[in-house]
């Protein structure tokens, strides 16, 4: 299996400008979680899918995010409009309660950077 | 949710053992202790997890207090590679983590 896929691998783009990453878990995983990393606040759960389905979204920060998994192989996250706090490295990450550890596997992350 | 906490940062001579201590005294009864580390900017790797009982594995062991209320994660035999973040987390029963700051482990030649 190649692994949680995360694109693109790195974004620039300019305040105000609609942002949307992307993620495709790891087959048979049905648990499908968004991360945040910053320096400043380290690594933030943003949200978290269960079959498709939103658990919980406490961790989004505000009306500018969104998050979408309209099918078990494919999950986006968008910032619109993007602002220059919202630079970090967003990590996606597939479990299923079905694996012995019910672990999570990481992407390799997407670096944003917004000016 | 339950809250960790680690020391910031610990150091290591390769060969000998890293012991990484977590506090996680607010653990509820039915949250495992998972550990992951972070190597870089690479996404976070999982390594272990208990509930009650110690772990072994092949990357590491886990000692957990009778009391559930700290945890020790044991590197026997540290190399370079092993330096990194590691991540102290309880885990929910949706599958949810909670990381800290976590322990910047530096192991020394």
């Amino acid at each position: 299996d190649a692994g949680v896929i995360q694109s693109p691998r790195h974004e620039v783009t300019e305040m105000g400008q609609e942002v949307t990453l992307r993620c495709k878990p790891i087959s048979g995983h049905n648990s499908l979680f968004w991360y945040r990393q910053t320096m400043m606040r380290g690594l933030e759960l943003l949200i978290y899918f269960n079959n498709n389905v939103p658990i919980d979204d406490s961790g989004m920060p505000e009306d500018r995010f969104s998050a979408k998994m309209p099918n078990a192989s494919f999950s986006t996250l968008k910032i619109q409009p993007s602002e220059p706090r919202d630079s970090a490295v967003y990590f996606c990450a597939s479990s299923s309660p079905g694996l012995q550890s019910y672990e999570q596997y990481f992407g390799p992350g997407t670096r944003l950077t917004v000016t | 949710d339950a809250k960790t906490t680690q020391p910031t940062s610990m150091d290591c001579a390769e060969g000998r053992a890293a012991n990484l201590p977590c506090n996680h005294s607010t653990i509820s009864g039915n949250e495992y202790v998972y550990w992951y580390r972070q190597i870089h900017s690479q996404g976070p790797q999982y390594i272990i997890h208990g509930l009650k009982n110690n772990e072994t594995n092949e990357m590491a062991s886990l000692i957990i207090t009778e009391d559930r209320k700290s945890s020790t994660l044991i590197l026997p035999h540290a190399t370079l590679r092993d330096t990194a973040v590691y991540y102290c987390t309880p885990r929910t029963s949706y599958g949810k983590l909670t990381f800290g700051q976590g322990t910047i482990l530096t192991v020394h030649p």
